[in-house]
């Protein structure tokens, strides 16, 4: 149970996009599109940004949009927004009925 | 209103008990697999548990195992984690959130309660 791989940050200016990668193993990530993305504010709970790899619920921009490509996972932000900058993490089911998050990555709006 | 509210949390020393609950309200409870997910002081968030709709299938993290178990009670749309044994390293905010079986879309989830474990 490991968690998956985020870079620890990473940065843009506003209107500028950015992505964040997601890598885990064929047993999670590449085994499955259960994947799921989420953005979190300082003090905040964790706020469902995709699902099942692609999905964006109702509620949530068109900015944002999800990937996968074999064991790596990828959310894009585009357009950048200074209410963009937060902690976002992936989530992952795995081959043991089990789930998994991402170490997360901050991002910062220059 | 579709909400999950969290009580339970609390001061607690090393090798005890606590209870912590999730209230449900505003949807039908009984339709969603519901998990814990907990986030210690200044890290990343921890998937805990998840159990499934009614309840026959649990799985837990393996650093909780044999410490903790979810438990709900869908005629009082209520979820449950009894720890036991808890360490220090169990401190952390603890979030109930619910998720659509079948799927990794958990879009609705707690504010959160604090369980710290001192001496």
């Amino acid at each position: 149970q490991s968690a998956l791989t985020q870079p620890a940050s990473v940065s843009g200016s506003p209107g500028q996009s950015i992505t964040i990668s997601c890598t885990g193993t064929s047993s999670d990530v590449g085994g499955y599109n259960y994947v799921s993305w989420y953005q979190q504010h300082p003090s905040k709970a964790p706020k469902l940004m995709i699902f099942d790899v692609t999905n964006r619920p109702s509620g949530v921009s068109n900015r944002f949009s999800g990937s996968k490509s074999g064991n790596t996972a990828s959310l894009t932000v585009s357009g950048l927004q200074a209410e963009d900058e937060a902690d976002y993490y992936c989530f992952s089911y795995t081959s043991s009925g089990t789930w998994v998050f991402g170490g997360g990555t901050k991002l910062t709006v220059l | 209103e579709v909400q999950l509210v969290e009580s339970g949390g609390g001061l607690v020393q090393p090798g005890g008990s606590l209870r912590l609950s999730c209230a449900a309200s505003g949807f039908t409870f009984g339709t969603y697999c519901m998990t814990w997910v907990r986030q210690a002081p200044g890290k990343g968030l921890e998937w805990v548990a998840n159990i499934d709709e009614d309840g026959s299938r649990r799985y837990y993290v393996d650093s909780v195992k044999g410490r903790f178990t979810i438990s709900r009670d869908n005629a009082k749309n209520s979820l449950s984690l009894q720890m036991h044994s808890l360490r220090a390293e169990d401190t952390a905010v603890y979030y109930c959130a619910r998720r659509l079986g079948g799927s990794a879309l958990m879009d609705v989830w707690g504010q959160g309660t604090t369980v710290t474990v001192s001496s």
